[in-house]
């Protein structure tokens, strides 16, 4: 059975760069893609992003100018980068695997990031 | 940044049944994209909750089923009892964003 970790800072001041980590736990890595999610205070669920073992990796177009999502097979980890965030940036950051029918299953515990001066 | 449309909240009585609907467009549930729904407890991740429009994984009760027609799918939930209390959210693909999409999420009260 899967399992996902994340981590990550969780305090940020504008313009600084949001990264974080998800490990992945059981399960195959590989042949699979691989999500950050984020949910804003107002509850709001946003797909970030998704990469797979090779590295190919797809965006949504509102977010491309400044994420960056890379993957380490050897650790079976996968990591965000968010550039020049703002207030704007502030939710619940997940992590999640997305299953060949293009659901999401699991997800990590989820990451508070805060952006504030 | 939500495309699918959801009511904010329904409710009912222990044992009734409620529905929630969830309404795209021609580039998501109407290009033929299955609907998949989520539930979340408080403070809790995002649980998958139906997949592929009708499907419950392993452990969700048959309380739970999902329909999709046309650009909308809907949620059931029969037999409503106080631990459904939760929100539900759907999600799909969007070929226009080439990546994937959720609804603006239900709140199920249980009175």
């Amino acid at each position: 059975q899967v399992q996902l970790q994340q981590w990550g800072a969780g305090l940020l001041k504008p313009s600084e760069t949001l990264s974080l980590t998800c490990a992945v736990y059981g399960g195959s890595f590989n042949g699979f893609y691989w999500s950050w999610i984020r949910q804003t205070p107002g509850g709001g669920l946003e797909w970030i992003g998704e990469t797979n073992h090779g590295g190919s990796a797809n965006y949504n177009p509102s977010l491309m100018s400044r994420v960056s999502i890379s993957v380490d097979t050897s650790k079976k980890q996968f990591s965000l980068r968010l550039t020049s965030v703002t207030a704007a940036d502030t939710a619940i950051y997940y992590c999640a695997k997305v299953d060949l029918g293009n659901w999401f299953d699991p997800w990590g515990q989820g990451t508070l990031v805060s952006v504030s001066s | 940044q939500s495309v699918l449309t959801q009511p904010p909240s329904v409710s009912g009585a222990p044992g009734q049944r409620v529905t929630i609907s969830c309404t795209g467009g021609s580039s998501d549930i109407g290009a033929r994209y299955d609907v998949h729904w989520y539930q979340q407890l408080p403070g809790t991740a995002p649980k998958l909750l139906i997949f592929g429009n009708n499907n419950r994984p392993s452990g969700v009760p048959d309380r739970f089923s999902g329909s999709k027609s046309g650009t909308s799918a809907s949620l059931a939930i029969t037999g409503l009892q106080a631990e459904d209390e939760a929100d539900y959210y759907c999600q799909s693909y969007d070929s226009r964003l080439s990546g994937y999409v959720f609804g603006t999420g239900t709140k199920v009260s249980v009175l």
